[in-house]
């Protein structure tokens, strides 16, 4: 079974300047979820989908950070504009509802400089 | 906030069992402890769950105590490649919830 796919790896840009990130769930998968990890932190949750429809996005900041999930499936993170602060590895996750399991993809690593 | 207290960091050798604790005094009677780690450069992956039985699966054990206040994750014969932070989760299951992942602890395996 292929596991959860993200894109691009890693990520360098200037501040001020906009990035996107593409997530790929495993197929089947109805929640997906996108998580920011800081240097040295534990992951900390953005916003969740459950199919096309937004569950939690309380912890996103709405005013420079967007994401869609159309069609259900693979899903989309836009930061505009970028800040510095906003330098972390972006995790995309997707859930195994019978299990009730988390499946991590290898994550985007942004430097924002 | 987490809801989990684990020690930062823990050393083990090679071949030898890991025994990671977490204090989860607060958790509630419809509350799963969860178990991910991440190893360098990866996202987390999941290790093991239970709700008060103990449970083993083919990557660990996780004991938890008879009043549900902590619980042991036991790695029987810890590798170089389970060098990781290990981190201790306490969800309740089936709602979808998001994780709260704390600092975890840091494991680190030597030969």
């Amino acid at each position: 079974e292929a596991g959860v796919a993200q894109s691009p790896r890693y990520k360098i840009i200037e501040k001020r300047q906009s990035v996107a990130f593409w997530c790929n769930p495993i197929s089947g998968h109805a929640t997906l979820y996108w998580y920011q990890q800081i240097l040295g932190q534990g992951p900390k949750l953005l916003i969740q989908f459950q199919n096309n429809g937004v569950v939690d996005d309380s912890q996103l900041p709405k005013d420079r950070f967007s994401a869609e999930r159309l069609k259900g499936v693979d899903s989309t993170l836009k930061i505009q504009p970028a800040k510095l602060e906003d330098s972390a590895v972006y995790l995309c996750a997707s859930r195994e509802t019978h299990t009730d399991t988390q499946y991590f993809g290898p994550g985007t690593r942004l430097t924002v400089l | 906030d987490a809801k989990t207290t684990q020690p930062p960091s823990m050393d083990c050798a090679e071949g030898r069992a890991a025994n990671l604790p977490c204090n989860h005094s607060t958790i509630s009677g419809n509350e799963y402890v969860y178990w991910y780690r991440q190893i360098h450069s990866q996202g987390p992956q999941y290790i093991i769950h239970g709700l008060k039985n103990n449970e083993t699966n083919e990557m660990a054990s996780l004991i938890i105590t008879e009043d549900r206040k902590s619980s042991t994750l036991i790695l029987p014969h810890a590798t170089l490649r389970d060098t990781a932070v290990y981190y201790c989760i306490v969800i309740v299951t089936q709602a979808g919830t998001a994780l709260i992942f704390g600092k975890g602890t840091t494991l680190s395996v030597s030969s």
